[in-house]
This record gives structure tokens, C-alpha cells and sequence, in this order.
């Protein structure tokens, strides 16, 4: 059973160009979330989608924006990238259910010069 | 709003040492509580969840309980080993109206020595 999994692994970008992350869930999870994660620092929420909709959203401008696919992968995009983008950005899967447990891929490394 | 705080690392010890990293949280309801661990270069992995009060979680050696009335959820295992060099993170999720989502600490580092 295959995991969660996010490509690229890696990404180098510079100021101002747009990023499209890419995430599939876990087999069987309908609900993915997107979490930022800088250097030194606890993940910090995005956004998650269900049934292809946004239905929640953190403190992220929106400049940020996803997409969730009907065989629920989901894409994250980013746009007029800034420096202060670098991060690591973690995608996680889950079953739609308050008490669900999110399980979580490798991440994608993004780093913007 | 939900917040988790975590004690700062980073937390060296030697192997077979005792580990306790603690955590508390602020949150409405009753929420589930994590504690993750992210091994160098990787993702995030679930280490042990507990999801009611006085529940213990327990995986490899990690124990963790939900103490509703301090608001915390200490991580400890009894003799650690290098193999456990990572960094663990204290969460919570399930507060109504958040759904699942997930609000993290800052990370604890820890590093044990042979």
C-alpha cells in the first residue's frame, strides 16, 4: 500500500515565478492537507481540501491556492513567489472525519532565490 | 485560537538515557494529541496519538498520557538509543470546528549519543 506521495522532491525557483506541488494521498484517504514547515519550525497549516473544495484555510495570503483532483490528489500552487517562501511543504492525507489521523509524505523542498 | 508550546531543544543525552520532552496545549473541547517525530532529511511520521483524557499512547517505546486538567502531554521512553536522533513534534487536532487539522509545536531536537 503505497503512502503518501509528493514530487518534486526538490525545487529551486526565483523571486517572482509561480510553483505547482503535487500530492497523492494515501490509498483510500479522500481529504488532503498542505502544511508549510521552515527551517527550525513546527508545520504550520494552509489549507485542506475535500470533495474538491477548499474547506479549510490557514493564515497563508492568497497567493496560495490548491486543487483537488476527483481521484483526490491535489496540487498546491504558489505564485509570485518570495524569498520568505522557502520551506518545506508537507502534504497530508486523511479520511474525512474529525478524529481522522493525517499521515504524511516526504515533503517538497522548495527554495526560491 | 489552539496552540501547542513545547519545551526547546536542543535535548542531548546519552544512550540508554531517559528522555522526557514536554508539552502543553490551549484549546476549546476535547482534542486528540500527537506527538510526531521527523527523521533527518524526511517527512513527518506518527509516533503515538491519544485522543481522550487519562488515554495513554505507546509506540516503541515512547509513552505518552492526556492530561486533561494540566493540559499536557509529555513524551518519555525509558532508555533511548541513537537510532531515536530526530525531531518530535507535539500537535493537536479534532477541536470542533477545526476538523482534523493539525496545530504544531515547535519541535524538540534531540540527540543521543553512542
Amino acid at each position: 500500500d503505497a503512502g503518501v506521495t509528493q514530487s518534486p522532491t526538490h525545487l529551486i525557483k526565483t523571486r517572482g515565478q509561480q510553483v505547482t506541488l503535487r500530492c497523492s494521498p494515501k490509498s483510500g484517504h479522500d481529504t488532503v492537507s498542505w502544511y508549510q514547515q521552515a527551517l527550525g519550525q513546527g508545520p504550520q497549516f494552509i489549507f485542506q481540501y475535500y470533495e474538491e473544495e477548499e474547506r479549510q484555510r490557514g493564515n497563508f495570503p492568497d497567493r496560495f491556492s490548491g486543487h483537488q483532483f476527483p481521484n483526490y490528489s491535489s496540487e498546491l500552487n504558489v505564485n509570485a513567489l518570495l524569498l520568505g517562501d522557502s520551506a518545506l511543504y508537507l502534504c497530508a492525507s486523511s479520511w474525512d472525519s474529525p478524529k481522522g489521523i493525517q499521515y504524511f509524505g516526504a515533503g517538497t523542498r522548495l527554495s526560491v532565490l | 485560537g489552539n496552540s501547542v508550546t513545547q519545551m526547546e531543544g536542543p535535548v542531548t543525552l546519552s544512550e540508554e538515557a531517559f528522555l522526557t520532552i514536554n508539552c502543553t496545549y490551549t484549546a476549546t473541547g476535547y482534542p486528540s494529541l500527537f506527538w510526531y517525530v521527523q527523521y533527518p532529511g524526511e517527512g513527518l511520521q506518527l509516533l503515538l496519538k491519544a485522543t481522550k483524557a487519562d488515554d495513554k499512547g505507546s509506540n516503541k517505546g515512547f509513552e505518552a498520557t492526556y492530561r486533561k486538567e494540566t493540559t499536557s502531554f509529555h513524551l518519555e521512553k525509558g532508555s533511548v538509543q541513537v537510532s531515536d536522533s530526530a525531531v518530535y513534534f507535539c500537535a493537536l487536532s479534532g477541536v470542533k470546528a477545526a476538523g482534523n487539522k493539525l496545530t504544531f509545536g515547535g519541535g524538540t531536537r534531540v540527540l543521543v549519543k553512542p
